[in-house]
């Protein structure tokens, strides 16, 4: 699988974008990019995924450059209860779909 | 979004006693579940995949002796730890896929303390 790089932390002010960074320079033609979050003490909770064009849904968008090295998360606009670990993840489905998580990144929204 | 829920949300055992975690998807068949566990201010570590009516599938490293997982039914997985030691004092947590690959839902997760 491939890996994903992640910055561990970044802040982010109340009602601003967040974007969120993610590294995947080793990801193949087949392979997903799905991203969760996880709030302090509760199960991983689904965001959003992609697989080459950018995707948007009721909680964010996905931007995934056009070499597929890179994507980045964006939240339009946010709340304090955004605060969590962002997790990206590349996914292979003929490996079975596992998803192994990384590091993450820990996102704190302020005041 | 669909539901998974856990049971029980916090256990505490002593050691050398045994402890079954249940993982139900309440409004869709799980084809396929994943349990996880999580040390405090570190990430998901995946355990075993489990389908239904089969051996589950465990990662390198995790113990299938100790781990025992059971996927009776499309709705149901469960994972009993085993002479529980103080080291496996951890927070785990269970997926639930659906047919479709990328519909994969999570559990609240269950807080063992091993004492």
């Amino acid at each position: 699988d491939a890996k994903t790089t992640q910055p561990p932390s970044m802040d982010c002010a109340e009602g601003r974008a967040a974007n969120l960074p993610c590294n995947h320079s080793t990801i193949s033609g087949n392979e997903y990019v799905y991203w969760y979050r996880q709030i302090h003490s509760q199960g991983p909770q689904y965001i959003i995924h992609g697989l080459k064009n950018n995707e948007t849904n009721e909680m964010a968008s996905l931007i995934i450059t056009e070499d597929r090295k890179s994507s980045t998360l964006i939240l339009p606009h946010a709340t304090l209860r955004d605060t969590a670990v962002y997790y990206c993840i590349v996914l292979t489905y003929n490996q079975g779909g596992k998803l192994i998580f990384g590091q993450g990144t820990e996102l704190s929204v302020k005041p | 979004g669909a539901v998974v829920s856990q049971h029980p949300s916090r256990v505490i055992c002593k050691s050398g006693t045994s402890v079954k975690i249940e993982c139900r998807s309440l409004d869709f068949q799980a084809t396929t579940m994943f349990w996880y566990r999580q040390f405090p201010k570190k990430s998901l570590m995946l355990m075993a995949t489990s389908n239904e009516g089969s051996k589950a599938t465990y990662e390198q490293g995790v113990e299938k002796d100790k781990f025992l997982i059971n996927h009776a039914s499309l709705t149901l997985s469960t994972l009993t730890v085993t002479s529980a030691h103080p080291e496996d004092s951890s927070f785990y947590i269970c997926s639930a896929r659906t047919g479709m690959l990328y519909e994969q839902y999570f559990g609240p997760g269950t807080r063992l303390t091993v004492t």
